[in-house]
């Protein structure tokens, strides 16, 4: 079993949608948890930390599971501007990379 | 307001070839990584270190090299270039468990 796993999409969806993605990890004694958005094999860029209690920004909302050893996006209202690839990163000493879920967004 | 840089931003190889990535960050931060990340793919962790003198195999060791004489700086040696290592490389670096700060990546054919 990979370490990190997430379901590779890829997902197309219309403006105004709410989309969610989840990512899996192996290790239970990871500590911390982010959601990072990458466009176009540019450098990732952090979308989001994701706390125990679940957080919210805007549009986006992240959770932990811990029992289930999962985390998850939610994205709401989607943008033209949010098609990217959402990489979710488990973290012990090492940052373990989720493959990545493509979105499209169409108008 | 440097963060993470790296060099070169391009290269090719030849088969056999050697070549070292650089990689320097100016925050202090103590971990350091190195990663690749291939056409559609995700980012594969290569190496990484907790501290100066301190480096530790990631998933994709296979091939490469490096050390961490210094807080600062965590080259990426590749010593017999092959074409399985073309690739986007990026190096990454956090302080504590924060978030990963990302130099703008390496692009690397093996010809």
């Amino acid at each position: 079993r990979k370490e990190v796993e997430q379901d590779p999409g890829p997902f197309n969806v219309p403006e105004g949608a709410t989309v969610a993605f989840n990512c899996t990890y192996s290790n239970s004694a990871s500590q911390s948890f982010f959601w990072y958005r990458q466009d176009c094999r540019k450098e990732p860029k952090l979308l989001m930390s994701v706390y125990s209690s679940g957080n919210e920004d805007g549009r986006f909302t992240a959770q932990l599971n811990r029992a289930s050893q999962y985390i998850s996006l939610l994205i709401r209202d989607s943008k033209l501007s949010d098609s990217a690839t959402y990489l979710c990163v488990v973290n012990g000493n090492d940052m373990r990379f989720g493959a990545g879920t493509r979105l499209t967004v169409k108008p | 307001n440097a963060g993470v840089t790296q060099t070169p931003k391009f290269r090719i190889l030849k088969i056999g070839q050697s070549m070292t990535l650089q990689c320097a960050q100016d925050m202090n931060h103590n971990y350091m990584y190195w990663y690749r990340q291939d056409p559609g793919m995700g980012l594969k962790l290569i190496y990484y270190s907790v501290g100066a003198g301190i480096t530790d195999k990631g998933e994709v060791p296979n091939g490469y090299n490096v050390s961490r004489s210094t807080t600062e700086d965590f080259p990426l040696r590749l010593e017999l270039a092959a074409p399985s290592q073309t690739s986007v490389y990026f190096c990454a670096s956090r302080q504590g468990f924060e978030k990963l700060f990302f130099g703008s990546g390496t692009q690397l054919s093996v010809l």
